[in-house]
C-alpha cells in the first residue's frame, strides 16, 4: 500500500494563478480532507468527504474548490492564488469518524 | 466549540529519560476521540497514539501512553525511554462522534538531549 500520496511536493504560484493539488489514497477510505499548516499553528480543516459525491466545507474553505469523484481521489483547487494561501497543504484520509486519520507527505505551496 | 490546548511550545528531555508533554481540550460532546500525532523535521505526520472518551483504561502504544483525565479535560502523551528520534513536534488532536473534522492544538517542540 502506497498510502496517501500528495503532489506535488513543492509548488511556487504567482498571485492570481490557479492550480490543483493532488491527493489519492489506495486503502479504500470512504473519509478524506484537507488541512492547512500555518507556522505556529495546528492544522486547520479546509473542506472534507465523506465518499464519492459528497464534500462539505471546514473551517477555512475561502478560495478553495473540491471534488470527490472516485473514493481514491480528493483533489484540491486553487482558483486565484493569494498570498494568504502560502501554506503546506496535508490531504488525509480514515476508514470513519471514529478511527485515526493518515495523512500525506504534505505539499508546500508558496505565492508570491 | 472544541478547543485543544497546548501550553508547552518547546520541551527538552535527556535521552533515555521519560517526558510529558500536556494536552487540555474543550468540548461538550460526551463523545469524543483524542489523538497524538507526530511531526519529524521531514514534515510528515505520524499517528501515534488515541483514546475514546468511553475508554475505561489508558491507551498505550509501545513507548507511548496517554493519561486520560476525564474530569480535568486532559490526555497528557507520555513518552518512556526517550530516543533522539523523538525529536520532533508533537500535536494534539481530537475528533467529536459524527466529525469529520480533527481539531488540532499549536504543537509542542520535544528535543532529546543525548
Amino acid at each position: 500500500n502506497a498510502g496517501v500520496t500528495q503532489t506535488p511536493k513543492f509548488q511556487v504560484l504567482k498571485t492570481g494563478q490557479s492550480m490543483t493539488l493532488q491527493c489519492a489514497q489506495d486503502m479504500n477510505h470512504e473519509y478524506m480532507s484537507w488541512y492547512r499548516q500555518d507556522p505556529g499553528m495546528g492544522l486547520r480543516l479546509i473542506h472534507y468527504s465523506v465518499g464519492a459525491g459528497i464534500t462539505d466545507q471546514g473551517e477555512v474553505p475561502n478560495g478553495y474548490n473540491v471534488s470527490r469523484s472516485t473514493t481514491e481521489d480528493f483533489p484540491l483547487r486553487l482558483l486565484s492564488a493569494a498570498p494568504s494561501q502560502t501554506s503546506v497543504y496535508f490531504c488525509a484520509s480514515s476508514y470513519s469518524d471514529q478511527y485515526e486519520q493518515y495523512f500525506g507527505p504534505g505539499t508546500r505551496l508558496t505565492v508570491t | 466549540a472544541q478547543k485543544i490546548t497546548q501550553t508547552q511550545p518547546g520541551m527538552f528531555v535527556q535521552e533515555k529519560e521519560a517526558v510529558t508533554l500536556d494536552c487540555t481540550y474543550d468540548t461538550s460532546d460526551p463523545s469524543y476521540g483524542l489523538f497524538w500525532y507526530k511531526q519529524p523535521s521531514s514534515g510528515e505526520m505520524i499517528f501515534l497514539i488515541y483514546q475514546g472518551s468511553y475508554d475505561q483504561q489508558n491507551a498505550t502504544e509501545g513507548r507511548y501512553s496517554l493519561n486520560f483525565q476525564k474530569a480535568r479535560k486532559s490526555a497528557n502523551l507520555v513518552i518512556s525511554a526517550s530516543q533522539l528520534g523523538d525529536s520532533a513536534m508533537y500535536f494534539c488532536a481530537m475528533r467529536v462522534s459524527g466529525a469529520n473534522n480533527l481539531f488540532f492544538g499549536t504543537g509542542t517542540r520535544l528535543t532529546v538531549i543525548p
